[in-house]
């Protein structure tokens, strides 16, 4: 059973950086593609990007070209996304999300909230 | 990127009907289609994954149709816990793409 379990709220000032983890259970964390996904308020989902099994090859959204890293701790079996220069529109819920067994497995989700 | 285009964008219904909500893909996805039920403040509730398989727990009222770039989620006999907003998302390439969503309401 795949299992993404994501790190806490988050409140951050315009300008702030924030750094969410998503930790994967099982033994095959090294073989997926692992994606993130974001949901602001009353709105739809929107694809930020994807990273390897090997975090040596990351795809983001032209969107988030600049302001967006995702790393990889296949130590930890743990994905973490870094989103800089926040504003007010960043504010959502972002969810890490794999392909596996033919569908899509999520974690909880992550509000992070952007406001001064 | 591929665009996925659902209706209707709202839905009024009112229990034990049956309801149909459309999904169309704007290039073939064959059937790496994922439907979702959304309730507020929560994550999505994935109901149906390539196209029309049923994900483990998910009541049979929910079925979903289609291949290539046309898709369908029918749900027969709506129950009171259905009230919800329902997405469909392309996993055949990324971007994954999503359906704006369909919000089912009480008629």
């Amino acid at each position: 059973q795949v299992q993404l379990e994501q790190s806490g709220a988050e409140v951050k000032k315009p300008g702030a950086s924030v750094k969410l983890s998503c930790m994967a259970s099982g033994n095959t964390f090294s073989t997926y593609y692992m994606h993130w996904v974001r949901q602001a308020p009353g709105q739809g989902f929107e694809w930020m990007g994807i990273i390897s099994p090997t975090g040596d090859i990351t795809t983001y959204a032209q969107k988030f070209q600049g302001r967006v890293t995702m790393t990889r701790d296949t130590s930890t079996s743990t994905v973490y996304m870094d989103l800089r220069s926040l504003r007010s529109e960043d504010t959502a819920v972002y969810f890490c999300a794999r392909e596996s067994d033919g569908k899509v497995h999520w974690g909880q989700g992550t509000l992070v909230t952007v406001s001064s | 990127d591929i665009q996925m285009t659902q209706s209707p964008s709202t839905l009024s219904a009112s229990v034990r009907d049956r309801v149909t909500i459309t999904c169309r893909a704007s290039q073939s996805i064959s059937s790496w289609l994922a439907w979702y039920q959304q309730k507020p403040g929560k994550a999505p509730k994935l109901l149906i994954y390539t196209a029309s398989s049923l994900e483990s727990g998910v009541p049979s009222r929910f079925s979903g149709s289609g291949s290539g770039t046309e898709f369908t989620l029918t749900i027969t006999s709506l129950q009171p816990d259905d009230f919800a907003t329902y997405y469909c998302q392309q996993y055949d390439s990324y971007p994954w793409t999503f359906g704006q969503g369909t919000k089912v309401e009480i008629k």
